[in-house]
């Protein structure tokens, strides 16, 4: 099995809103990425969590604030956004380590945000 | 240097024709290249993915073609589906280093199969 799992599908905010994404996999993966994905481009990475801490983060706007509270779950805070920011928001993961398909992220259906 | 430069940024094909993509890097360290299919409202999907030490790999109507040499790959979909329709992304991505599960994506193809 090869699914990760985002909540909620769509997402209508306000720019004063405090809101959250959810993502979540049981494949037993160490690492979990946050991608953001505008029309017709490809997925843009913003954060990377390996071993459930932060590993990478594309300086991404502190708007958003991602939490990994365990290895299976991936959390995105989402606050004070523009409408820029609307976009489909992209939950991956993969086994995190080198060799054979250790690098194979694996996406979730993703959340579409719409801030205004 | 990070860049994967994808071409043809769209493409028609007819039923049952042959669907090509190519990509090309500068990047030598990179050393995994997935291909991703995405259709439209939903997440990217893994279709096939190759490591630079084979020249070739194919799954069904999807082969990948590797050229070290000259830095490029290929997806081709043989006998392609109206329900191929859909955009292809190439990546890569290298096993080490700072960089290490960063996927570098191309600009994406979008595929339009006529029946």
């Amino acid at each position: 099995d090869t699914e990760v799992t985002q909540t909620p599908k769509h997402l209508v905010m306000g720019m004063t809103n405090k809101k959250s994404l959810k993502c979540e996999q049981h494949m037993g993966h160490r690492a979990m990425y946050w991608y953001k994905q505008k029309a017709k481009k490809p997925p843009e990475l913003m954060f990377v969590y390996s071993y459930e801490k932060l590993s990478i983060n594309e300086s991404v706007p502190s708007r958003f604030s991602p939490e990994c509270p365990n290895s299976s779950l991936l959390n995105l805070h989402l606050h004070a956004l523009q409408p820029e920011d609307s976009a489909l928001y992209l939950c991956a993961s993969s086994q995190n380590w080198p060799g054979q398909g250790g690098q194979t992220q694996y996406f979730g259906p993703g959340t579409r945000l719409l801030v205004l | 240097q990070q860049q994967v430069k994808q071409s043809p940024q769209s493409l028609i094909v007819q039923k049952g024709g042959i669907s090509i993509i190519n990509c090309a890097y500068e990047n030598t360290a990179f050393d995994y290249f997935p291909w991703y299919q995405q259709f439209p409202g939903k997440g990217p999907a893994l279709l096939i993915a190759i490591r630079p030490d084979v020249s070739e790999k194919k799954e069904g109507r999807f082969t990948i073609s590797f050229n070290k040499s000259a830095k490029q790959f290929s997806l081709h979909i043989m006998d392609s589906q109206p329900g191929d329709s859909a955009t292809y992304f190439c990546a890569a991505t290298m096993n080490g280093g700072t960089s290490y599960g960063k996927l570098t994506f191309g600009q994406g193809t979008i595929l339009t199969v006529h029946p």
